[in-house]
């Protein structure tokens, strides 16, 4: 089965900072890539995702992911923080039909 | 388009109660899946559905924990008895098609604390 690794779960940072999350999985087959982020009190929502195609992948508010085969990546990119980033970021993967989440990021951005 | 919906929203109940999350996916989804998080161990599949039928339940920690999937349009997730280990925040997510391209779509969880 697949695993998801998030590195440093705990992020804070200033607003106009620059953000970027790692992500790798463990699994070699054809996968499917996702970033879900979590604002305090709300749900999982979909940030962004990968299929196939142009492996830089661009979402709302912002984001950008890229996909690097060869590192088994899918790192996640903000140029520009807002204090309305303030969430939990989630990686996500998808291959054999099974989802396999990362344990997340806290990003906390000070005003 | 209202969602995933789950109830209740937040649940406190002492050890070795009965405890019913329930589960509203949005219309004409096919898939259902049931996730725990904690901070120890982030986000965990439960159980997931296609077609009201339970495909996956690896993850159900213990015989304590059971899912049903009666209609397209509801499920529920039961632990009994409860245990103070089982607090977490419960989520609920539908799917239009996970086996290709479909995103989940998270309910807003139901977090509980058993005492």
């Amino acid at each position: 089965a697949q695993s998801v690794s998030q590195h440093n779960h705990h992020v804070i940072l200033s607003e106009a900072a620059s953000l970027e999350l790692g992500c790798n999985y463990s699994y070699g087959g054809t996968v499917n890539l996702f970033w879900y982020v979590q604002y305090p009190g709300q749900h999982l929502q979909l940030l962004l995702k990968y299929f196939s195609g142009d492996p830089l992948v661009k979402g709302i508010k912002g984001f950008e992911a890229e996909f690097i085969k060869s590192k088994f990546s899918f790192n996640l990119r903000k140029p520009s923080v807002q204090w309305s980033d303030t969430a939990e970021y989630f990686c996500a993967v998808k291959g054999n039909n099974r989802l396999a989440f990362g344990k997340g990021n806290q990003v906390v951005v000070i005003p | 388009d209202a969602g995933v919906i789950q109830s209740p929203r937040h649940e406190v109940t002492e050890m070795g109660q009965e405890v019913t999350l329930r589960c509203k996916p949005i219309s004409g989804h096919d898939y259902l899946f049931w996730y725990r998080q904690t901070m120890m161990r982030g986000l965990e599949l439960l159980i997931y559905f296609n077609n009201n039928v339970p495909i996956d339940d690896s993850g159900m920690p213990e015989d304590r924990f059971s899912a049903k999937m009666p209609n397209a349009s509801f499920s529920t997730l039961k632990i009994q008895p409860s245990e103070p280990r089982d607090s977490a925040v419960y989520f609920c997510a539908s799917s239009l098609d996970a086996l290709r391209n479909s995103p989940l779509h998270f309910g807003n969880g139901t977090r509980l604390t058993v005492t």
